[in-house]
């Protein structure tokens, strides 16, 4: 079965550092992967996805993550954090086959950001 | 494009009370909807799977007759709360699918309504 865990529940960077949230995923086939940001009280918005075209993705506000098979990883990055990048941090992956295209979601990664 | 709305984006409701919440798919046609529950400081948690024009298949644990969810439209689904106490308070979320065009798995999803049940 299809699962999702980001390593990290909380991840804590200054102004202007970097950005690493982790994700690992458990798939028998290459999935789509989905890297998703909530803001307090709001919805959900698509950061990036990844749907094999390309194992580097590059999404919006700066933020990219890399799809790598051999470790089975889906890690979100930024070289330079913002303020507004404090926010909840969901990686996804589709449910699999015959699922009616549910999503996995993973635990979330809250980040904090110092100014 | 992509847009989905959620009507409203808060609800105060005395307890025993029903509340309806609105997930529109404002640009795009929805073959499937989803409804979410979210806690504080957790996951996403999936409550039911609507496809338009049949009946929702609620995820186990999830009671069909207190959470009624109607797709009568392709850009219209509606989660309504039956008989609602305090412990229906939350944060619930819709997403919807589209149809050829749209990427097969992602979802769009809604601003969340806040429910908070008195």
């Amino acid at each position: 079965a299809q699962s999702v865990t980001q390593l990290d529940s909380h991840v804590s960077v200054s102004e202007g550092t970097p950005v690493l949230l982790r994700c690992n995923y458990s798939s028998s086939y290459s999935p789509s992967l989905f890297w998703y940001v909530q803001h307090p009280n709001k919805g959900l918005q698509l950061l990036l996805k990844y749907t094999s075209a390309a194992t580097l993705v590059k999404g919006i506000n700066g933020f990219e993550a890399e799809f790598k098979k051999s470790e089975t990883s889906f890690h979100l990055t930024k070289p330079s954090a913002h303020m507004s990048d404090a926010a909840e941090y969901f990686c996804v992956a589709p449910g699999g086959y015959n699922q009616g295209g549910k999503l996995i979601f993973g635990q979330g990664t809250e980040l904090s950001v110092k100014p | 494009g992509a847009v989905v709305s959620q009507h409203p984006s808060w609800v105060i409701c005395k307890s025993g009370t029903s509340v309806k919440i609105e997930c529109r798919s404002l640009d795009f046609q929805a073959t499937t909807m989803f409804w979410y529950r979210q806690f504080p400081k957790q996951s996403l948690m999936l409550m039911a799977t609507s496809n338009e024009g049949s009946k929702a298949t609620y995820e186990q644990g999830v009671e069909k007759d207190k959470f009624l969810i109607n797709h009568a439209s392709l850009t219209l689904s509606t989660l309504t709360v039956t008989s609602a106490h305090p412990e229906d308070s939350s944060f619930y979320i819709c997403s919807a699918r589209g149809k050829q065009g749209l990427s097969s798995y992602e979802q769009y999803f809604g601003p969340g309504t806040r429910l908070t049940v008195t």
